[in-house]
């Protein structure tokens, strides 16, 4: 079946503008994941969403930083006020279940701000 | 916290050759533990995975791990490297049991595989 989407592929930005990434979750899959690709920091886990329960948002970089999923299935990354540090790939991934099962990735948004 | 230790940034194998990339891991009881492969513009896909049972695990493309608890280590494997295999290389592990919260995966910062013709 289908695997997890990511869009937009690649985005370029302005310093300070918003924007947002988004993600469809493998169909059925209740958990769902954001993490951050950067060459100085490797991969970091941003936040998760099980189901249509609020997510721990304490693995975000900063206040600019939202995410939202709506109806238990897409997902949507909304950076606001961009930096430069910001760029990175952002990937997405879901499992059926949360907790231990395995997570499935999408091919990533990679964000330049210039 | 839990944390994950890839020693070898870049790894240089020959094409037919046996392969090792070593992964360390710092947690005070067994993690779930994966291995994921990046190829260039390429999203994470996983190789193989260890839950709790055979500390052998075998993975996808011909790979395969071996958990050792007194090591806390997780050695990925693979008998005779192809050249396609060259990509980034993850371990990872999931603190985050079942019916529990979701810590999400915690990465080590990768392996690079280059493949000599």
């Amino acid at each position: 079946g289908a695997g997890v989407s990511q869009s937009p592929s690649n985005k370029v930005t302005e310093k300070g503008k918003d924007v947002e990434l988004r993600c469809d979750p493998i169909s059925g899959h209740t958990a769902l994941y954001w993490y951050r690709q950067s060459l100085g920091q490797g991969l970091e886990f941003l936040i998760y969403f099980q189901g249509n329960s609020a997510p721990d948002k304490s693995g975000l970089p900063s206040d600019r930083f939202s995410a939202e999923r709506t109806g238990g299935s897409v997902s949507t990354l909304t950076i606001q006020r961009t930096q430069q540090e910001d760029s990175a790939v952002y990937l997405c991934a879901s499992s059926y279940l949360g907790g231990g099962e395995t997570q499935y990735f999408g091919p990533g948004t990679r964000l330049l701000v210039l | 916290a839990q944390s994950v230790t890839q020693p070898d940034i870049h790894i240089t194998v020959s094409e037919g050759a046996s392969l090792e990339l070593r992964c360390n891991y710092s947690y005070g009881a067994t993690p779930y533990l994966f291995w994921y492969v990046q190829s260039p513009g390429q999203g994470l896909q996983l190789l193989l995975k260890y839950f709790s049972g055979d500390t052998l695990v075998q993975g996808i493309k011909g790979f395969e791990a071996e958990f050792k608890r007194s090591q806390s280590s997780f050695n990925l494997r693979k008998p005779s490297v192809h050249w396609s295999d060259a990509a980034e290389y993850f371990c990872a592990v999931d603190t985050s049991y079942s019916g529990g919260g979701a810590d999400g995966l915690t990465f080590g910062k990768g392996t690079h595989l280059i493949i000599q013709p």
